[in-house]
């Protein structure tokens, strides 16, 4: 089955800096990396995502890059702000849904 | 409607109880989740509707049951149940099943197992 590994488990920054948060794979026929944020007591909601066939994906101030030869790919917050503090889990799965698995997530504390 | 909602908001029960999740969504979704989230874990996927029939079942135990009785409604019943099971359980739902369909997610129902 699928493992996904997730680092760092917690990551501080101040307002206006960047946040990267790396993500690595286990099985080679996933193709679609979703993000989700997670704050604390609600649902999580998904962010960014990213499909095998595409190496990079920019949403204003949030961009995913994926490697798929070495299995990994990354979260880039820009000029963070107080409201990106959240949990987030990056997760991978195939075409159809099988083995959906998250990584354990990253607690981001954005500090003014 | 843009919303997957889900009741009960809170559980307790005892292991020996029965009892039923719900999750509802009009959306004209037709995939249909759930997962289960430990505190500070993330979302471990338990089963897929596809359709209306069970796509996916991640080796879930069969005191946890699954029931689409139709294309809006997902319920999960809960039988002997242990305190290891207490924990948040989501509903998602999708346009459809697969990577081209993004999830969305219920507010999820806290239970708590006695």
């Amino acid at each position: 089955g699928e493992n996904v590994e997730q680092h760092p488990s917690t990551l501080s920054v101040q307002e206006g800096d960047s946040a990267v948060i790396k993500c690595t794979y286990s099985d080679s026929a996933s193709n679609y990396f979703p993000w989700y944020k997670q704050e604390l007591g609600k649902r999580p909601q998904l962010i960014i995502d990213i499909r095998s066939n595409v190496g990079e994906k920019k949403d204003q101030r949030i961009a995913v890059t994926l490697n798929k030869t070495a299995k990994h790919f990354s979260l880039h917050i820009t000029e963070t702000q107080p409201e990106d503090s959240a949990v987030y889990f990056c997760a991978a799965t195939r075409n159809y849904g099988q083995n959906f698995v998250f990584g354990p997530g990253t607690r981001l504390s954005v500090l003014p | 409607d843009t919303e997957v909602t889900q009741t009960p908001k809170h559980l307790v029960m005892g292991m020996t109880n029965k009892k039923s999740l719900k999750c509802e969504q009009h959306m004209g979704h037709r995939a249909m989740y759930w997962y289960k989230q430990k505190a500070k874990k993330p979302p471990e996927l338990m089963f897929v509707y596809s359709y209306e029939k069970l796509s996916i079942n991640e080796s879930v135990p069969s005191r946890f049951s699954p029931e689409c009785p139709n294309s809006s409604l997902l319920n999960l019943h809960l039988h002997a149940l242990q305190p290891e099971d207490s924990a948040l359980y989501l509903c998602a739902s999708s346009q459809g099943q697969g990577a081209d369909y993004e999830q969305y997610f219920g507010p999820g129902t806290r239970l708590t197992v006695t």
